[in-house]
């Protein structure tokens, strides 16, 4: 079955410093999402994109935040100037008629 | 608002008992609803998904709109089965996924 792969799994950063978070969505799917996951914590939306723009984006996606389609197949999440609240597993997922596949997840941890 | 709810943080059950997971949802129009697990240390799947009533696992979930839920049930749960159980919604376009927060099924030997 085909698989959403993100990279990498396991990402250290010192506060301030910019991160990207990489995902390879499912070829055929249109729709592509992040999400957090603080630890311990539920499963919060970040964003959604759809053909090639922002669709949809929640109260924490803020400047801090963007999101790119560089080349049609990879999606990417830049967090500028990192926080130590942003310490979490971040899930990519894509989707095709309401089923949504998700990542295997990147961990981030910002010291 | 879309909100999503799961009153159970975590859920104890014997080996062989019947295992309910309990969510309720609040929505303008008529979402789409669906189950994701989590295995330990794997990534979130779907489960199923109310437009399919399908039963993956031997799970399966009835969508009451009087009521606004979508229980989660299985007869007999397994040690298997132990894993984050998260509701969710979505729009018709399945766009926006609104999770629960989650409840943590232990099934006991």
């Amino acid at each position: 079955e085909p698989e959403v792969t993100q990279t990498p799994s396991h990402q250290v950063t010192q506060m301030g410093q910019e991160v990207i978070l990489r995902c390879v969505p499912i070829s055929n799917h249109l729709y592509f999402y992040w999400y957090r996951q603080i630890l311990g914590q539920k499963v919060e939306f970040l964003v959604s994109f759809y053909n090639n723009e922002i669709s949809e984006k929640s109260e924490i996606f803020d400047d801090q935040f963007s999101v790119e389609r560089p080349d049609g197949s990879n999606f990417t999440l830049k967090i500028r100037s990192t926080k130590l609240e942003d310490s979490a597993m971040y899930f990519c997922a894509s989707s095709e008629r309401q089923k949504a596949f998700f990542g295997q997840g990147t961990r981030l941890t910002v010291v | 608002a879309q909100r999503v709810t799961q009153p159970e943080k975590l859920l104890s059950v014997f080996k062989g008992a019947p295992v309910e997971l309990k969510c309720n949802y609040s929505y303008s129009g008529s979402p789409e609803l669906f189950w994701y697990v989590q295995y330990s240390r794997q990534r979130l799947q779907l489960l199923l998904r109310h437009i399919s009533r399908e039963s993956i696992k031997g799970f399966t979930a009835d969508l009451n709109k009087g009521e606004t839920s979508f229980h989660l049930k299985k007869p007999f749960a397994q040690e298997e089965d132990s894993a984050m159980y998260y509701c969710a919604l979505s729009d018709n376009y399945g766009q926006n996924f609104v999770f629960g927060p989650g409840t943590r099924l232990s099934v006991l030997p």
